[in-house]
């Protein structure tokens, strides 16, 4: 089975503080992706790569930024916290769409 | 423009009666379609999909759910609910094969009522 990690499943940071959120995947997909999930908003697209060092930006990318250096990994950074990113993030993986995607157990971020 | 509705966002049954969770969407393509559950605190698993093959999809824990394309509909069910079922189930659609993207319903919470 496909596995994606995410490094830390809570996590509470200071306004102002850079964070970094890892995800790992072990099945060698090529598209990875970030949403945040929140109450009455569902889940919104952050960041998604199609392959190494490429991203694009999803539908509220603002405040955030990605990183992958390595087909498995997948970094969403948050420059600055801010309190209005207090959410619960989520990492997903696929090969191809027709699959689906495979979504890590989240990552709950509080933003005090 | 392209869509998908959730047209539920609770659905409380008794356990051991059956489950209908409605889905229904709107493009001028074929599209994947996905159902996800998700327990709370938890990622999201996915249940089955659709990529046109057989219209009636059968997934894990015994959900099925029948693609209609005359009534551009995707209704997840089965036949009786357990406690353990009690969730968030989310209809997923992908309207292109080659973007990789998603587009995520609203979610519909299911409780079950012992």
């Amino acid at each position: 089975d496909v596995k994606v990690t995410q490094s830390s499943r809570y996590l509470v940071k200071r306004t102002g503080e850079k964070v970094f959120l890892e995800c790992v995947q072990d099945m060698d997909h090529e598209n990875m992706f970030w949403y945040r999930q929140d109450p009455g908003l569902g889940l919104r697209l952050i960041y998604f790569s199609y392959d190494v060092k490429m991203k694009e930006k999803g539908d509220i990318p603002e405040g955030y930024s990605v990183s992958r250096e390595k087909k498995e990994r997948f970094s969403l950074i948050l420059e600055s916290a801010s309190t209005n990113q207090t959410s619960m993030y989520l990492c997903a993986s696929s090969l191809w769409t027709g699959d689906g995607y495979t979504f890590g157990s989240g990552t709950r971020l509080t933003v005090v | 423009a392209q869509s998908v509705t959730q047209l539920d966002s609770h659905v409380s049954v008794s356990e051991g009666t059956p489950v209908l969770l409605r889905c229904n969407y709107s493009s001028s393509y074929s599209p994947s379609l996905f159902w996800y559950v998700q327990h709370p605190n938890k990622g999201l698993q996915l249940l089955l999909k659709y990529t046109s093959a057989a219209t009636l999809v059968k997934g894990i824990n015994g959900f099925e759910a029948e693609f209609k394309k005359s009534e551009t509909s995707f209704h997840l069910t089965k036949p009786s609910a357990h406690m353990s079922d009690a969730a968030e189930y989310f209809c997923v659609v992908s309207f292109s094969s080659n973007t990789g993207k998603l587009i995520f319903g609203q979610g519909t919470t299911l409780q079950v009522k012992p």
